[in-house]
């Protein structure tokens, strides 16, 4: 059974460093063909694709966001780690965590975190 | 950027009625699309994949179509449950979202 948990702030400040914790089970990241993605949408608003990481740690982001996202992976703690820089408030936004399979078939993303809401104000 | 654009933005409809929304794609993505469907406070749920292909568990109401730059979703009789908002998804060239169709109750 796949499950993914988004953790971290709630609340950051503008111009603040915010750093999200995707901590997963029932799959690893060592494995071929296997990613996860973080996806955000602001209220009321459709959703973005902000950074997909791979098993073989081949990193795609946004273009739109590429210089304010870093992503990276923990194989052995089963976690991905996403940090943006100079947060705005239009940022604000529930940020989700995704699992991707790039096999055949490729389902995109497939199974999803809960989400978690962080608030940019000051 | 492959911008995906969905109409309508919005939907009213009955319980029983067949509803098509439509994607359509900036740049031939062939069939790497795929539908979500999200409610109020949930993450999105996969529908279909490959732009045609029917997720497990999903009930078989639900269909895709298309290919190139045109994409359906169409729900042949739709129930209760089914009133939410609904995302294709592009994956041809990193991954983009279109804007939603909410589906509301006529």
């Amino acid at each position: 059974q796949i499950t993914l948990k988004e953790s971290g702030p709630t609340l950051v400040k503008p111009t603040q460093t915010l750093t999200l914790t995707c901590t997963f089970s029932g799959f690893s990241l060592s494995t071929s063909g296997v990613g996860v993605g973080w996806i955000r949408q602001p209220p009321g608003k459709t959703l973005e694709c902000l950074a997909v990481i791979y098993w073989n740690d081949d990193k795609r982001y946004s273009p739109s966001l590429k210089s304010r996202l870093t992503i990276t992976k923990d194989t052995s703690k089963n976690q991905v780690v996403l940090t943006m820089t100079n947060m705005d408030p239009v940022d604000t936004a529930t940020y989700y965590c995704a699992h991707r399979l790039i096999a055949s078939p490729d389902r995109s993303f497939d199974y999803w975190g809960q989400g978690t809401l962080v608030t940019v104000s000051s | 950027d492959i911008q995906m654009t969905q109409s309508p933005s919005t939907l009213s409809a009955s319980v029983g009625d067949r509803v098509t929304i439509t994607c359509r794609a900036s740049q031939s993505i062939s069939t790497w699309l795929a539908w979500y469907q999200q409610k109020p406070g949930k993450a999105p749920k996969l529908l279909i994949y490959k732009a045609s292909s029917l997720e497990s568990g999903v009930p078989s109401r639900f269909s895709g179509s298309g290919s190139g730059t045109e994409f359906t979703l169409t729900i042949s009789s739709l129930q209760p449950d089914d009133f939410a908002t609904y995302y294709c998804q592009q994956f041809h060239s990193y991954l983009t979202f279109g804007g939603g169709t909410k589906v509301e109750i006529k």
